[in-house]
C-alpha cells in the first residue's frame, strides 16, 4: 500500500493560487492518484484523479512528475468557500494489487483568509 | 444520477446497544467501502465489499460487521456499542474494481452518537 504524506495545514488568501503537494514514494505501476475535498461533517468530495503528467478539470489541476512519487493539487484563485481538508489517495487497480483497503493520510487543512 | 445515499443521517444509541447503518451505492457500482471518522480526526478504513463478499477489513474488532445485498446496497452493524464508537460513518462506492482508475465516491455519512 502506498503511504501518502501531506502538509498538515496551509494558509492562503482569497484570489491566490494554492498548491498542495502529496508524497507517495512507494506508488505502484498501476496506482492512480485521487484528491478529495472534505468540509466539516460532510463526506469527502471527489476533486480530480490522474495517473501521470497533468490533468485539469473545471475546479483544479493535478500535476504528476515522471517518477510519480509525488503529486500537486493546484486550486486557482481560491475563495473562502475552499476552506476545507484536502486528502490525496493512491488507488490501486484491482487484480494488480488492489486490496480495497484504501488508506487516507491525515489530509491538509487549507484555511483561506479574506 | 443519484450519488451514494446513506441512512439514517443521525442515530443516537445507548452503550451496549446495536446500531445498523445503511448505504446505497451509485447505480452500476459494485464495490462498497465503509469508513469511520471520529470528530476532528481522519478517515479510518472499516470494510470493503464487492459482489456481495467481504473483501477486506480494517483494524476494527469483530463487533463491527456488515453485509452487501444482491442489489449492491450495504449495511454496517455495530454491536455492543461503546462511547468511542461515536463518529461519522461514511460509505463510498466505486465501479467494478477491475475498471481503470477505480474512482471512489462518498456519501454524506451517518452520525452515530453513543450515550
Amino acid at each position: 500500500l502506498a503511504k501518502t504524506t501531506q502538509p498538515i495545514s496551509m494558509d492562503s488568501y482569497e484570489g491566490q493560487e494554492v498548491n498542495i503537494t502529496c508524497s507517495h514514494n512507494n506508488i505502484a505501476t498501476n496506482d492512480y492518484i485521487t484528491w478529495y475535498q472534505q468540509f466539516p461533517s460532510q463526506g469527502p468530495r471527489f476533486i480530480i484523479q490522474g495517473y501521470k503528467t497533468k490533468v485539469t478539470n473545471e475546479v483544479a489541476s493535478l500535476f504528476i512528475p515522471a517518477d510519480r512519487k509525488s503529486s500537486t493539487l493546484s486550486l486557482p484563485r481560491v475563495s473562502l468557500s475552499d476552506t476545507a481538508v484536502y486528502y490525496c489517495l493512491v488507488v490501486s487497480k484491482h487484480g494488480s494489487g488492489n486490496t480495497g483497503k484504501l488508506i487516507f493520510g491525515q489530509g491538509t487543512t487549507l484555511q483561506v483568509k479574506p | 444520477e443519484a450519488g451514494v445515499t446513506q441512512s439514517p443521517t443521525h442515530l443516537i444509541k445507548t452503550r451496549g446497544q446495536q446500531a445498523t447503518l445503511r448505504c446505497s451505492p451509485i447505480s452500476g457500482h459494485t464495490s462498497v467501502y465503509w469508513y469511520q471518522q471520529a470528530l476532528g480526526l481522519g478517515l479510518q478504513f472499516l470494510l470493503w465489499y464487492d459482489e456481495g463478499e467481504e473483501r477486506n477489513r480494517g483494524n476494527f474488532p469483530p463487533r463491527f460487521s456488515g453485509r452487501q445485498f444482491p442489489n449492491y446496497s450495504s449495511e454496517l452493524n455495530v454491536n455492543a456499542l461503546e462511547l468511542e464508537d461515536s463518529a461519522l460513518y461514511l460509505c463510498a462506492s466505486s465501479p467494478d474494481p477491475g475498471s481503470s482508475g477505480n474512482t471512489i465516491y462518498f456519501g454524506e455519512g451517518s452520525w452515530l452518537t453513543v450515550v
